[in-house]
């Protein structure tokens, strides 16, 4: 079974200011996707951003980057020019990659456990 | 199409009842799935669908829960005989296995309050 944790259960940053949120996770799979969620205050999750394991380069998704490191099976999330509306729980989560996994269960999608980020204006 | 849909999305209850949540995915989705989240945990995986088939269940799903999707498009629920300990958010997702990027589109929850 596969775990992830998220060490920080919240953070506070000004607005404009970069902030990094951490996530590690074990595994003994090779091939699999990590996820950022985010889920603002009642309201649904929605990704954030993917990386596949097999791919070295960092994914990035406008003001979102993350910092793969699979020999250490660090996963960080970096938010730059940080708005207002990013105030939610972020989770980090783990999948191993459907191509080569038929199941979708319990190794479907592990969370860890979330990192409230607070943007104060 | 408006993403998934759940609903209720607020459940009150009293011990020893029954209730039951409905769950409408994005209609292409062919996998269902639902989570458990209690406050300041992630989701915890319940069980999941692969069209009408239910592959999968968690440990955490005990006897009194039942889940199911006939013809493969909406979910139920079911929790029979609430306890307080199933006061939590149970969120449904959907995905469709054939673009394999793994990605879970979810729905906004609906709250059991068991009191």
């Amino acid at each position: 079974a596969q775990t992830v944790t998220q060490s920080q259960p919240e953070m506070s940053v000004q607005e404009a200011e970069t902030v990094t949120l951490s996530c590690t996770y074990d595994t003994s799979e090779n091939n699999y996707y990590l996820f950022w969620y985010k889920q603002p205050p009642s309201r649904q999750m929605i990704l954030v951003i993917r990386q596949e394991a097999y791919k070295q380069q960092n994914a990035t998704e406008n003001r979102f980057s993350v910092n793969f490191q699979k020999a250490a099976k660090s996963f960080s999330l970096k938010i730059s020019d940080s708005q207002l509306g990013d105030t939610a729980m972020y989770f980090c989560a783990f999948m191993m990659n459907p191509t080569f996994y038929s199941g979708g269960g319990a190794d479907g999608l592990t969370f860890g456990k979330g990192t409230h980020l607070i943007i104060q204006p | 199409d408006t993403g998934v849909s759940q609903n209720p999305r607020h459940k009150i209850t009293k011990r020893g009842q029954n209730v039951t949540f409905r769950c409408d995915p994005i209609s292409e989705h062919n996998r269902l799935y639902w989570y458990r989240q209690t406050l300041g945990q992630g989701p915890e995986f319940l069980t999941y669908f692969q069209n009408e088939a239910q592959l999968e269940k968690s440990r955490l799903l005990s006897d009194r829960f039942s889940a199911e999707r006939p013809k493969g498009s909406f979910s139920t629920l079911e929790i029979q005989r609430t306890e307080q300990g199933d006061s939590a958010m149970y969120l449904c997702a959907s995905s469709f296995t054939g673009g394999n990027t793994g990605e879970l589109f979810f729905g906004e929850g609906s709250r059991l309050t068991v009191l």
